[in-house]
């Protein structure tokens, strides 16, 4: 079956410091992942997806396929960068599963 | 139009009632889903319609009652909800029911069955 773990409810985190949220993933295929996030009062939006392999609002996620893993990078955090953040794969079956999601609070 | 739009953005109704949530992109995807969130919970998927046809049914329950009547618009029929219902409703559409595909998220309604 198809899951995605993220095993961080809250990071929190100072302005500037380094960010890593994590994903990990459960799937027997080649697997589409996706980061959303979903900023206060506002819908989820897509941050970022591994087929495209950019970089947006300096976020970085890289697919590892070895340790089934797809987490989020951020060397500079910002204070706007505070959100809910969900890794989700689509498994080829038109379904969208996602994990649990991780609360980012950066602190001035 | 670049967003998918969703009415309303709050619902109250009894156990009784029938009401129906409203979903609508002019994006041209031929892929549109219900998701269903419950608080500080993830989405989870109700159904999929692809190319206006039924695809996916997440075992959901008969009270709830999708609807693609074109390619623009997704509707969910409610009826005899239970309070365990209550919960933020998210429409999502995407270009095409594959797995590369970008879905594209609603605002949501959030529903409270009393």
């Amino acid at each position: 079956a198809q899951r995605v773990t993220q095993p961080e409810k809250l990071l929190s985190v100072f302005k500037g410091a380094p960010v890593e949220l994590k994903c990990n993933y459960s799937y027997s295929g080649s697997p589409e992942l996706f980061w959303y996030v979903q900023y206060s009062r506002q819908r989820l939006q897509l941050l970022l997806r591994h087929i495209s392999r950019e970089s947006i609002k300096g976020f970085t996620a890289d697919l590892n396929k070895g340790e089934t893993s797809f987490h989020l990078k951020k060397p500079f955090a910002q204070e706007e960068d505070s959100a809910m953040y969900y890794c989700a794969l689509n498994s080829g079956f038109q379904k969208l599963v996602f994990g649990t999601g991780t609360r980012l609070l950066v602190s001035p | 139009d670049t967003e998918v739009t969703q009415t309303p953005k709050h619902l109250v109704m009894g156990m009784t009632n029938k009401k129906s949530l409203k979903c609508e992109q002019h994006m041209g995807h031929r892929a549109m889903y219900w998701y269903k969130q419950k608080a500080k919970k993830p989405p989870e998927l109700m159904f999929v319609y692809s190319y206006e046809k039924l695809s996916i049914n997440e075992s959901v329950p008969s009270r709830f009652s999708p609807e693609c009547p074109n390619s623009s618009l997704l509707n969910l029929h409610l009826h005899a909800l239970q309070p365990e219902d209550s919960a933020l409703y998210l429409c999502a559409s995407s270009r095409r029911a594959r797995e590369e595909e970008t879905q594209y998220f609603g605002p949501g309604t959030r529903l409270l069955v009393l």
